[in-house]
């Protein structure tokens, strides 16, 4: 089974601090996403990797940053955690589609979630 | 941003009543499009993928269609279950990233 695991089910920070939330995938995949989930709205991008050490935008990257040193760890960082910011994270993975790695070919197969870390921010 | 839009928002059927949703999307630039079951305190689940006109999936009493020419699909739930109450979300890839639908609620009351 493919398992995508987040460090944290539940987080309180305070105003300005720097949060970080991980996310560990344990099948090899190539590609790894952040979103997050508020009430009426979709699942929303943050950023994707869809190789060690790149990284591409999503629709809303502002107030956020990411890190993918290795294969199976894409970790999404908080510079300075706003009372906006509290919100749902999840994120997923999924394998590459064939031709060349890019955002559009790491978007053709299935997702795999984790369970999602509920974030609150005071 | 690719726009895709659910509906209805929410349902709510007896057990053994057969149901569908709807996704919408803009069929210009179209790649794939996904259905996910999102349960209560568990992670969302794919339930399809689909890239071709015409496409048809079954997963048990479920299956889906997609038309890529009009810009929908369609999710069928045939003789609902108390357990198939979940969110059921869709997504689409236009011409880069897959943007995610509100989703739809369902409650099947036993």
């Amino acid at each position: 089974d493919v398992k995508v695991t987040q460090s944290s089910r539940y987080l309180v920070k305070r105003t300005g601090e720097k949060v970080f939330l991980e996310c560990v995938q344990d099948m090899d995949h190539e590609n790894m996403f952040w979103y997050r989930q508020d009430p009426g709205l979709g699942l929303r991008l943050i950023y994707f990797s869809y190789d060690v050490k790149m990284k591409e935008k999503g629709d809303i990257p502002e107030g956020y940053s990411v890190s993918r040193e290795k294969k199976e760890r894409f970790s999404l960082i908080l510079e300075s955690a706003s009372t906006n910011q509290t919100s749902m994270y999840l994120c997923a993975s999924s394998t590459r589609a064939s031709g060349r790695a890019n955002s559009l070919t790491s978007s053709y197969n299935e997702q795999f979630f984790g369970p999602g870390t509920r974030l609150t921010v005071l | 941003i690719l726009n895709v839009e659910q509906s209805p928002q929410s349902l709510h059927v007896q057990e053994g009543d057969s149901t569908n949703f709807t996704c919408s999307f803009p069929s210009s630039n179209f790649y794939a499009l996904h259905w996910y079951r999102w349960e209560t305190a568990k992670s969302p689940e794919a339930l399809f993928v689909m890239t071709l006109n015409g496409d048809e999936k079954k997963k048990g009493r479920i299956s889906a269609t997609l038309n890529t020419k009009e810009g929908y699909s369609y999710l069928y739930i045939k003789g609902s279950q108390p357990e198939d109450s979940a969110t059921y979300l869709c997504a689409c890839t236009g011409f880069q990233k897959l943007v995610f639908g509100t989703g739809t609620r369902l409650l099947v009351s036993p």
